[in-house]
Parts: structure tokens; sequence; C-alpha cells
């Protein structure tokens, strides 16, 4: 069965440090990536999509990139947080264009 | 514009009341509508697909059902356990993208 990773699950930083979340999917070859961004009393704002090693599209112009160094890992990064990057960030894959989206447990982000 | 908005933002029950959760969308071009469960802290578990009006998905005590303008997520005999944020979002037909609503956040009280 598949599964999806996600980590770290709680992380605070300064403001205009470094940012760099990882994710990786088990049990399944090629999936479409994504990264969206859920604050409170909003809907999940997707950020990234990948659907291949090398193809991201960013939906948001932000200070946050996306790579997909490998088949099934993906890396949201910023070179230096904002306080309004502070947030839940959820990964999630799925199989095709028509299939749903899994997610993992997302990443709860503080910037101070 | 598209656009997916859910109602009520909160509702609260008593075990056994069963209630109806709404789903209303503008989508071009509608290629499949979700629902999802959200407990705090945790993403979102995905629950059914829908992918044309009529159709209705059934899972223990939900049920899924889609128009070409709502869907409505039905909750029968909820228990303690079925408190949740019940998430919904649509997938426009030349994205791979899924648009989400706000969600609602369901209190089920014994």
């Amino acid at each position: 069965s598949q599964t999806i990773h996600q980590w770290p699950a709680t992380l605070v930083q300064p403001v205009g440090s470094p940012l760099s979340l990882e994710c990786t999917v088990e049990g399944t070859s090629n999936p479409n990536l994504y990264w969206y961004r859920q604050a409170a009393g909003r809907g999940l704002q997707l950020l990234f999509y990948s659907v291949g090693i090398g193809q991201i599209s960013s939906e948001v112009p932000q200070n946050l990139s996306a790579s997909r160094p490998q088949d099934r890992q993906f890396i949201l990064s910023s070179k230096k947080l904002l306080l309004s990057d502070s947030g839940f960030y959820l990964c999630a894959w799925s199989v095709d264009h028509n299939s749903p989206l899994h997610f993992g447990n997302g990443t709860r982000l503080t910037v101070t | 514009e598209d656009q997916v908005t859910q109602s009520p933002e909160a509702l609260r029950l008593q075990e056994g009341e069963s209630s109806s959760l709404n789903c209303s969308y503008t989508v071009s071009g509608l290629r499949g509508l979700f629902w999802y469960r959200q407990d705090p802290g945790k993403g979102p578990e995905f629950l059914f697909t829908l992918y044309s009006a009529g159709e209705e998905k059934e899972k223990e005590r939900l049920k899924a059902t889609l128009t070409k303008k709502e869907s409505f997520l039905h909750i029968t005999a909820p228990k303690p356990e079925d408190s949740a944020t019940y998430l919904c979002a649509v997938r426009r037909g030349d994205t791979d993208k899924l648009i989400f609503g706000t969600g609602t956040r369901l209190q089920v009280f014994p």
C-alpha cells in the first residue's frame, strides 16, 4: 500500500531564516505531487504541483520554491522566511490527474 | 471564477441526530467532486469522489450526493467519533488542481 511521509511535524523558525520541508511517497511510482498551505479559516491553497522529476508548476507568487530531485521526493524551500509564511503545510500525492489526492499529516510552521 | 462554498461553517449535533452538510460549487467543466475528513492537527483523509450529477456514494454513516450545482454529505445517526472538519473540493476539467472549500466543523456530543 502507498504511504506518504512529511517531516518535521512542527517547526519554529525566526524571520529571515531558511526553510526546507521534505515529503516522500512510498509504494507507487511517478506520482503527481502537491504542496498546499492551510491557514485558519481559509481553504487549502495550492502552492506547487509536479507531474514528474524536475517538473514544477507554481500557483502563487511568493518567496517559497519547490523541487523534485527524485521520483517520490518533494521539497518545499525558502531562502528567507517571512512572518506571513506561518501556517500548516501539507504534501499530497495522486496516481494521475483523475484520482483523488492523498495527504500527509502536515508540518505546522511558526515564523517568529 | 471557480468557487467552492461550504455550509454551515460549524454544526453541533447530539449523538444519533442526523443532518446534512452542503457544498455549493461554481467551476468550469467539473471533473470530480471530493469529500475529505480532517481531524485537528492532521492532514485531510479522503472519503469520496463523485463525478456526475445523480451519483451517490456511501461509507458507514456517511452518504455523499451530487447535483449540477451542489453536493451534500449526509450523516446518519452520528457518533462522537464522527467529530471532525469535513472538506469539499472540486477539480476543473482542464487542470489537475483541487479547489477546496473552507470546511464544516462538526461536533457530535454524547
